[in-house]
């Protein structure tokens, strides 16, 4: 069974920083692309950023550009998002997806929520 | 970047009644376009890839079609549990992007 686990959301100040981590179990981690999608509350979906199985490729949304890095340990089954100078509208929940080729964003976390607030 | 559009944002519709919701890129992806279907408090559940491909598991009242621009998601007889959100994405390009998002409540 696959299963997607993220965790490290909380509230943070503007500017200040998080860690976001995705545990993942039930399928060959370094053989995949994963991906950051985020929701603001009561909106829609929001891709964030991607990284190859290997980590050689990383793609992110331009808000994200200078400001977020997507990382992944494969020896781990974990991937993480740096967030720094967080601002408010990067509140939301944050998910992580397994990307298949075909299939697009095949399975997905529960999400973990962060709120930037004073 | 790839603009997807959705139309309309909201369906009211009664459980047995056939639902279509639209789904348009700003250029051509091919095919590669998916839909999910998200609940409130949940997350996105991926129901159809390559435009017309049902992931395993999802039931067959649910079909995708289209290609290039234009994809088309049919529920055949909307059931209880199908009241949700439902998204097109593409994967063709990057930045990946979602359209808005269609709901669809009980009539």
């Amino acid at each position: 069974e696959v299963q997607l686990l993220e965790s490290g959301g909380g509230l943070v100040q503007p500017g200040g920083s998080l860690r976001l981590s995705c545990v993942v179990s039930g399928f060959t981690f370094g053989s995949f692309a994963m991906n950051w999608v985020r929701q603001a509350p009561g909106k829609g979906l929001e891709w964030v950023s991607s990284i190859a199985g290997s980590g050689s490729s990383i793609y992110y949304i331009d808000s994200a550009k200078g400001r977020f890095t997507i990382s992944r340990d494969n020896s781990k089954n974990t991937l993480y998002l740096q967030m720094n100078s967080l601002r408010a509208d990067d509140t939301g929940i944050y998910y992580c997806a397994k990307y298949d080729v075909v299939r697009g964003f095949q399975y997905w976390g529960q999400g973990t929520l962060v709120t930037v607030s004073s | 970047d790839i603009q997807m559009t959705q139309s309309p944002s909201t369906l009211s519709a009664s459980v047995g009644d056939r639902v279509t919701i639209t789904c348009r890129a700003s250029q051509s992806i091919s095919n590669w376009l998916a839909w999910y279907q998200q609940k409130p408090g949940k997350a996105p559940k991926l129901l159809i890839y390559k435009a017309s491909s049902l992931e395993s598991g999802v039931p067959s009242r649910f079909t995708g079609s289209g290609s290039g621009t234009e994809f088309t998601l049919t529920i055949s007889s909307l059931q209880p549990d199908d009241y949700a959100t439902y998204y097109c994405q593409q994967y063709n390009n990057y930045p990946r992007t979602f359209g808005q998002g269609t709901k669809v409540e009980i009539k």
